[in-house]
């Protein structure tokens, strides 16, 4: 199987900051890399897939990037509503294995 | 618009099975490159994905629950189920219900269901 490690596990930051969380796959993915957002007691929200597509919907603060098996998701200017947990998933085999999550937290 | 809705037991005891249906609209599991497929979240942790059918009727399973689990689709009654079998506490978790956006050969899950909390307990 291949495994996604998301760094860091949790984060601090304040409105208005600029945040990057990392997500690297254990083999190569190519670009099958997805983003979501889950805020507390709610189903996971698609962000960003194919490693930088921005989903219908989804502000232009957000953005993802690639290089390798390194990817990142990062937020340009966070909001009050972008507290929430962020989890990477791979597509690119079967079985689609998801990241352990990053929690964003309130400074 | 795409929905989908899980249902099935709240409370199960060990060693039963786990038979969850997700009943979805604005769609159709007979339509090419079209997937449904389920992800479990235990309480405090992370996504897991447990499986997968496609329009086909391919199906493909988490490695680690391979065989315990079985996924079958009703294209008539725009059904999906799932049966978990030999359930044991672990196993407690929300259950969701999931569309995949179809993209170069691959998926993303774009519109989930509200998911469905099953806890297993003697």
């Amino acid at each position: 199987d291949i495994q996604m490690t998301q760094s860091p596990s949790s984060l601090s930051a304040s409105v208005g900051d600029r945040v990057i969380v990392t997500c690297r796959a254990s083999q190569s993915i190519s670009i099958y890399l997805s983003w979501y957002q889950q805020k507390s007691g709610k189903a996971p929200r698609l962000l960003i897939y194919a490693a930088s597509t921005l989903q219908s919907g989804v502000p232009s603060r957000f953005s993802g990037g690639v290089s390798g098996t390194n990817f990142t998701l990062t937020i340009s200017s966070l909001q009050p509503e972008d507290f929430a947990t962020y989890y990477c998933q791979q597509s690119y085999n079967t079985p689609i294995t998801f990241g352990q999550g990053t929690r964003l937290e309130i400074k | 618009q795409i929905t989908l809705k899980e249902s099935g037991p709240t409370l199960l005891k060990p060693t039963q099975t786990l038979t969850l249906t997700c009943t979805f609209s604005g769609f159709s599991l007979s339509t090419n490159e079209v997937t449904v497929g389920w992800i479990r979240q235990p309480p405090g942790e992370a996504l897991d994905w447990l499986a997968l059918i496609y329009w086909d009727d391919d199906k493909y399973y988490s490695s680690s629950l391979k065989s315990r689990l079985t996924i079958t689709k009703d294209t008539s009654k725009n059904q999906v189920v799932l049966t978990m079998t030999n359930m044991d506490p672990e196993d407690t978790a929300t259950y969701y219900c999931v569309h995949s956006l179809y993209y170069l050969g691959r998926y993303a899950f774009d519109v989930w269901g509200q998911g469905t909390m099953v806890t297993v307990s003697s």
